[in-house]
């Protein structure tokens, strides 16, 4: 049940974009998207609510395939400080707060 | 200022032995949750609480044990039945009954089984 992100890896020069997928094989409510750096919490970064419904980074867009079920997370113009783990978080039900299932995470590093 | 602090940072266990993790949180948010994180790997949910002094097991609880006594507190015992403990546990809380809702994270405790 735990959804698939892809790609595994990406590595970026500073100002090139990025796109970074998420999908699931059962229905969603919602996708969260967070950014880990090593050894430190993850930080929120975007909410997609089935429906429409998106609260999150001005800088930072994604769309959400209600019909497909997956997500992606556009990285446009990358900054060295956009290097980290993406994880997407998945609800199936409202509601749900922090009880997420995280994808297996992709790792960004952007070069100067 | 508002936040979760976790503690401590890093841990060492022998073999064997328990140890508890601390959360707290000062959010004023009804639900806490644990996670594990293994290197490369996604988070996994341990247990979650959404009320005081009830909790429900995770994806994952075998060998771990919590209690919700406070609405701020929600500790985390890794029991000497979990096989393998070496991993960067993270403690999250969130808001319910809202829409939008993110989930809010601690800076961790890395346990290393020596």
């Amino acid at each position: 049940q735990q959804p698939v992100q892809s790609p595994q890896a990406v590595i970026l020069r500073e100002g090139e974009d990025a796109v970074i997928n998420c999908s699931s094989s059962k229905a969603l409510y919602s996708v969260h998207w967070y950014r880990q750096k090593h050894g430190e919490a993850p930080v929120f970064l975007m909410i997609l609510l089935k429906g429409g419904e998106q609260k999150g980074h001005e800088k930072i867009s994604a769309s959400f395939n209600e019909k497909k079920q997956q997500s992606s997370l556009y990285l446009t113009a990358s900054q060295l400080s956009y290097s980290g783990t993406y994880f997407c978080g998945t609800e199936r039900e409202e509601n749900q707060g922090g009880k997420l299932i995280f994808g297996q995470g992709t790792e960004l590093s952007v070069k100067p | 200022d508002g936040g979760i602090t976790q503690s401590p940072k890093y841990l060492f266990r022998k073999e064997g032995q328990n140890v508890t993790l601390s959360c707290e949180q000062n959010l004023n948010h009804d639900a806490m949750y644990w996670y594990r994180q293994d290197p490369g790997q996604g988070l996994r949910l341990i247990y979650y609480s959404q009320i005081v002094n009830d909790f429900q097991k995770g994806d994952i609880a075998e060998g771990y044990s919590v209690s919700r006594e406070k609405k701020e507190s929600f500790p985390l015992t890794v029991t000497s039945a979990q096989k393998n403990p070496t991993a960067f546990y993270l403690c999250a809380s969130s808001h319910l009954q809202r829409k939008n809702t993110e989930a809010f994270f601690g800076q961790g405790t890395r346990l290393t089984v020596v």
